[in-house]
């Protein structure tokens, strides 16, 4: 089985400084992984994903991600954290061989103060 | 924005109503989902549909009954609805059931059932 954790429910940054938004994973074999982002009222975005190669993703609105095979975490990274940037942010794994579908972290929510 | 529309945006329905939730991508894919979202629970696949046959039906209760016309459109009929499926119900639709292509949602129905 698939799973995802994100130990944080949230993340507190003042405007201007570097966030990083944690999440680790457990799979049975090579891991898909995503970040979205959901604003208020509105459905899931998506950011970025890793599939193979770099282990340092650039997605979008600035936002990067780390794969890190060993730690088995993918955390999701900004240099310089904008106010617009709060909102809810899922990380989710999805296994490479066979089917199967996405499974979902419970959420960090981000708050930026000005 | 994402290319996948959902109506309507919220319904109220009683436990003993009859309603349909609707969904349409615009993207050219081939795989839809519903998933449920609760407050401070991670997001629940309920369904999922690849080249218009359903692939995975995560214990659903059957007062829950999807349908895939065709690749384009996603319903969800509901019935005899408990307090507990209140809930924001999100849409989603990708490239390939099996594959690294993201997912793009919808922004959601939110259900309250009374």
């Amino acid at each position: 089985a698939q799973s995802v954790a994100q130990p944080e429910d949230q993340v507190n940054v003042a405007e201007g400084n570097p966030l990083t938004v944690k999440c680790t994973y457990s799979v049975s074999g090579n891991p898909y992984l995503f970040w979205y982002v959901q604003y208020p009222n509105r459905g899931l975005q998506f950011l970025l994903k890793y599939i193979t190669g770099d282990n340092l993703v650039k997605g979008s609105y600035g936002f990067e991600a780390e794969f890190n095979k060993s730690q088995t975490s993918f955390h999701l990274k900004k240099p310089s954290a904008l106010v617009s940037d709060s909102a809810l942010y899922f990380c989710a794994v999805r296994v490479l061989s066979g089917y199967s579908t996405l499974t979902f972290g419970k959420g960090t929510m981000l708050l930026v103060s000005p | 924005e994402t290319g996948v529309t959902q109506t309507p945006r919220h319904l109220v329905m009683g436990m003993t109503n009859k309603k349909s939730l609707k969904c349409e991508q615009h993207l050219g894919h081939n795989a839809m989902y519903w998933y449920k979202q609760s407050a401070k629970k991670p997001l629940e696949l309920m369904f999922v549909y690849s080249l218009e046959e359903r692939v995975e039906n995560n214990s659903v209760p059957s007062r829950f009954s999807p349908e895939c016309p065709n690749s384009s459109h996603l319903f969800l009929h509901l019935h005899t609805l408990q307090p507990e499926d209140s809930a924001l119900y999100l849409c989603a639709s990708s490239q390939g059931g099996t594959s690294a292509y993201e997912q793009y949602f919808g922004p959601g129905t939110r259900l309250t059932v009374t």
